[in-house]
């Protein structure tokens, strides 16, 4: 099955920085990659997605890029904000699998 | 308007006990989940129900079984709960079954097995 991995676990960065969230998966079938915000004591919801086809993709502040070779996806988010606070899951799924198989999970604290 | 409802939000109950979490979903999806996050924050999917039919079910023990009356509900019955069975369960929906199509999750049921 898939198996995800998720770095770093943990994240602290100055207001106005960037923060970078990598991840890499097994399954080389895999063809769908959403990421998930969790604020505490939230639920999860989706921020941004990507498919394998698109080899990067933006929105506003935030950014996910995707290389199928090496099996790695990273999230990026420019110009951090103390609302950008919160644990962040990157997920791996494929057509086959019908299913999301997730990371462990960043928690990134936005200093301000 | 609530998207993803659960209930109850907070159960605290002893070893050995049988417990109910009640998920409902008024988006019109098709296809709905239960998710456990551990403390450690970890989210692993247990079970997928595509209109009304298990789809997925990923290796939890037996103790756990999830029920789907009609496609808007999916219930999750865990007999003889364990301390290890404390976590925080969501519950999700999807418009399709796929890895396309977004998942909603619920607001979580926080179980706390004493």
């Amino acid at each position: 099955g898939e198996n995800v991995e998720q770095h770093p676990s943990t994240l602290s960065v100055q207001e106005g920085d960037s923060a970078v969230i990598k991840c890499t998966y097994s399954d080389s079938a895999s063809n769908y990659f959403p990421w998930y915000k969790q604020e505490l004591g939230k639920r999860p919801q989706l921020i941004i997605d990507i498919r394998s086809n698109v080899g990067e993709k933006k929105d506003q502040r935030i950014a996910v890029t995707l290389n199928k070779t090496a099996k790695h996806f990273s999230l990026h988010i420019t110009e951090t904000q103390p609302e950008d606070s919160a644990v962040y899951f990157c997920a791996a799924s494929s057509n086959a699998g019908n299913m999301l198989t997730f990371g462990g999970g960043t928690r990134l604290m936005v200093k301000p | 308007d609530t998207a993803v409802s659960q209930t109850p939000k907070y159960l605290v109950t002893q070893m050995g006990n049988d417990k109910s979490i009640k998920c409902e979903q008024n988006l019109g999806h098709d296809t709905m989940y239960w998710y456990k996050q551990d403390s450690k924050k970890f989210l692993k999917i247990m079970f997928s129900y595509n209109n009304k039919e298990l789809i997925i079910n990923e290796t939890v023990p037996n103790r756990f079984s999830p029920k789907s009356p009609d496609k808007a509900h999916l219930n999750l019955h865990i007999n003889s709960l364990e301390l290890g069975d404390s976590a925080v369960y969501f519950c999700a929906s999807s418009q399709g079954q796929g890895p396309y199509y977004e998942q909603y999750f619920g607001p979580g049921t926080r179980l706390t097995v004493t």
